[in-house]
């Protein structure tokens, strides 16, 4: 069966630390993934997306991603992060195999002290 | 010049009451979905309609009806509103598929059934 799974429901971090969440997925065939941010209050925005390739993939906002095929892991990583990233993330796994139907986790939300 | 545009944006209705939710895409692609996130932020896919075609219908109750007049529009029609149907309604559009697959959100229709 397709699903992902978050660990973390909330993360805090302080200002200017470096973050990691934490995404596992599990996913029939070869699997587009994807990091999705959502501000309280407005839809979702992608942050990075994989498809095939290089398995470290940069995204907006100083995001970056790494694909771990051994460990189905999709990790989101930032050096340092700002105030205005607290928000909830979501890891989504898609491709071909399910009519391209996109499978989200059930989000983490980071809090940001300074 | 909003990319996925939902009205309302809040919608506030008693139980029984049959109510709709509109989306429409200037970005011209193809495929289109409506999304349920609940209240534990949990997003889960309900249809997917390309071309005006439905191809993806999720296990949703018979009294939530997608229409896509065109392939630029998808509403939501919700017969007989219960209490388990507040949560928050996004609709989406998707191009590509690949590495230029990105779905794009639209900012979300909060339901509140009383």
């Amino acid at each position: 069966a397709q699903s992902v799974t978050q660990p973390d429901i909330h993360i805090t971090v302080s200002e200017g630390a470096s973050l990691e969440l934490r995404c596992n997925y599990s996913y029939g065939a070869t699997p587009y993934l994807f990091w999705y941010v959502q501000s309280p209050g407005q839809g979702l925005q992608l942050l990075l997306k994989y498809f095939s390739g290089d398995t470290l993939v940069q995204g907006i906002k100083g995001f970056e991603a790494e694909f771990k095929r051994s460990q189905s892991s999709f990790n989101l990583r930032k050096p340092s992060v700002h105030w205005s990233d607290a928000a909830e993330y979501f890891c989504a796994v898609g491709g071909r195999s399910g009519g391209f139907k996109t499978i989200f986790g059930a989000g983490t939300r980071l809090f940001v002290k300074a | 010049d909003t990319a996925v545009s939902q009205t309302p944006k809040y919608l506030v209705t008693q139980m029984g009451n049959d109510k709709s939710i509109k989306c429409e895409q200037n970005l011209g692609h193809d495929t289109m979905y409506w999304y349920k996130q609940d209240s534990k932020k949990f997003l889960k896919i309900m249809f997917s309609y390309n071309n005006k075609e439905l191809i993806i219908n999720e296990t949703v109750p018979n009294r939530f009806s997608p229409k896509s007049p065109d392939k630029a529009h998808l509403n939501l029609h919700i017969n007989s509103l219960e209490l388990g149907d507040s949560a928050v309604y996004f609709c989406a559009s998707r191009t590509g598929t690949g590495s230029t697959d990105t779905q794009y959100f639209g900012p979300g229709t909060r339901l509140t059934v009383l």
